[in-house]
C-alpha cells in the first residue's frame, strides 16, 4: 500500500501570502489529521477531518483552515502568512477516528521570508 | 485536556545496553498512549500503542513499553540498543479521538 503523500515537499513564501498544502491518505483511511512541527513548540495538533467534517481543532488562529474531500484527501490553507508559520507541516491518516495509530507523511517544509 | 511530558531532552546509551525513554501523561479518563519515532528529514513512524489490556506492550523493532496507571507513566524500553535506534522519540496521548497530544520529544543517541 502506498503511504501518506504530501505535496509539495518544500515551499518558500513571503509574509502576507497564502499557501495550500495537500495530503493524500493511505487508501482506505478515512481520518486525516494535521500537525505543525517547530523546534520551539514541538508537534502541535492543528485539526482532524473525518467524512469531510472537521472533528477536532487545535489552538491555532483562524488563518489556519482545512478541508477534506469525498475521497478522504485533505488540504490545509494558511492565509496571511507570518514568519512564525515557518515549520514542517505533517499530515497523518488513520483508519477511523479513535484509538488507531496514525500514519504520517514526510511533511511539507514551509519557509516564510 | 490531555497532555504528556517527556522529562529528558536527550538520552545517551552505549550499543548493546538497555535503553529507557520516559513518558508521563495527564488525562481525565482512560488514556490511549502511543510511541512514535522520527528519523532525520522523515515523518513520524508508529512504534506501539496501549489501549487496554496487558500493561506491557510490544511494538516494532524490538521496542516495548509499560503502562503504569498509578504512576501515570508509559516508558519506552528496549533490552539491547542499536546504533540505528538513534532518532527522536515522541510519546503521545489521546482519548478516543484523533486529537493526539505529543510530548516534546526525546533525542536518543546510541554510541558504538
Amino acid at each position: 500500500k502506498a503511504g501518506v503523500t504530501q505535496t509539495p515537499r518544500y515551499l518558500i513564501k513571503t509574509r502576507g501570502q497564502q499557501v495550500t498544502l495537500s495530503c493524500s491518505p493511505i487508501s482506505g483511511h478515512r481520518s486525516v489529521s494535521w500537525y505543525q512541527q517547530t523546534p520551539g513548540q514541538g508537534l502541535q495538533f492543528l485539526f482532524e477531518y473525518f467524512s469531510e467534517t472537521q472533528r477536532n481543532k487545535g489552538n491555532f488562529p483562524g488563518r489556519f483552515s482545512g478541508r477534506q474531500f469525498s475521497n478522504s484527501r485533505s488540504e490545509m490553507n494558511v492565509s496571511t502568512l507570518e514568519l512564525g508559520d515557518s515549520a514542517l507541516y505533517l499530515c497523518a491518516s488513520s483508519l477511523d477516528p479513535g484509538p488507531y495509530e496514525q500514519y504520517f507523511g514526510p511533511g511539507t517544509r514551509l519557509t516564510v521570508t | 485536556a490531555q497532555s504528556v511530558a517527556q522529562p529528558e531532552d536527550q538520552v545517551n546509551v552505549a550499543e548493546g545496553n538497555p535503553l529507557t525513554v520516559k513518558c508521563t501523561y495527564s488525562v481525565s479518563g482512560n488514556p490511549y498512549l502511543f510511541w512514535y519515532v522520527q528519523y532525520p528529514n522523515r515523518g513520524l513512524q508508529f512504534l506501539l500503542k496501549y489501549i487496554t489490556g496487558d500493561n506491557l506492550v510490544k511494538g516494532s523493532y524490538g521496542f516495548e513499553a509499560e503502562f503504569n496507571k498509578s504512576q501515570t507513566s508509559f516508558h519506552l524500553k528496549k533490552p539491547s540498543a542499536l546504533v540505528s535506534d538513534s532518532a527522536l522519540y515522541f510519546c503521545a496521548v489521546s482519548q478516543n479521538n484523533n486529537d493526539m497530544r505529543f510530548g516534546a520529544g526525546t533525542r536518543l543517541t546510541v554510541k558504538p
